[in-house]
């Protein structure tokens, strides 16, 4: 049980477009969802963090309007990286906390994480 | 500002050894603190949490607040060990997290 799954796994895409990551919570329903950013040998990265139904709070130095972050449903959570550069490119990885009494004690699975690559 | 620091990158012990990858953090409220594992490919998760006082795969970790630390320890490494340890501080409600640079444990035959 408790798994995270996120689509796509890896996404090149040219500069100046715009990428859409999913993450979804498959057996249970998710009331927290994190995003993290991963750069090569550096640990995890906290971008932000979306209660469901209401907007996401992002970690400081975080673009808000480069890094849109929806949750509509229990379920879902999307991350769409905005008119991405190169400096963009990263490993995007997504949690989720299933119930607020687990998120309080921090319990968090994890996806498998999206490789995107800008040109 | 919260912060959790890992000093080694790489740690190498031998099978049967004892191991410990060394976890301190800096926050001025009531830690949650937990234990991080990421196997060769696959993804991360959660080894073990200080408020469970709980020990996995034969691993245990204390919370030393005097000191700021929270040790990873097992007396005889495996194998089956190596991984990438990361060392996690939750606060705020476990709406924030911050994870150390993490430690690549390699367990030698």
């Amino acid at each position: 049980g408790a798994v995270v799954s996120q689509h796509p796994s890896w996404v090149i895409c040219k500069s100046g477009t715009s990428v859409k990551i999913e993450c979804r919570s498959l057996d249970f329903q998710a009331t927290t969802m994190f995003w993290y950013r991963q750069f090569p040998k550096q640990s995890l990265m906290l971008m932000a963090t979306s209660n469901e139904g209401s907007k996401a709070t992002y970690e400081q130095g975080v673009e808000k309007d480069k890094f849109l972050i929806n949750h509509a449903s229990l379920t879902l959570s999307t991350l769409t990286v905005t008119s991405a550069h190169p400096e963009d490119s990263s490993f995007y990885i997504c949690s989720a906390s299933p119930g607020l009494a687990e998120t309080m004690r921090g319990t968090q699975y994890f996806g498998p994480g999206t490789r995107l690559l800008v040109l | 500002a919260q912060r959790v620091t890992q000093p080694e990158k790489l740690l190498s012990v031998f099978k049967g050894a004892p191991v410990e990858l060394k976890c301190n953090y800096s926050y001025s409220g009531s830690p949650e603190l937990f234990w991080y594992v990421q196997y060769s490919r696959q993804r991360l998760q959660l080894l073990l949490r200080h408020i469970s006082r709980e020990s996995i795969k034969g691993f245990t970790a204390d919370l030393n607040k005097g000191e700021t630390s929270f040790h990873l320890k097992k007396p005889f490494a495996q194998e089956e060990d190596s991984a990438m340890y990361y060392c996690a501080l939750s606060f705020n409600y476990g709406q924030n997290f911050v994870f150390g640079p993490g430690t690549r444990l390699s367990v030698l035959p």
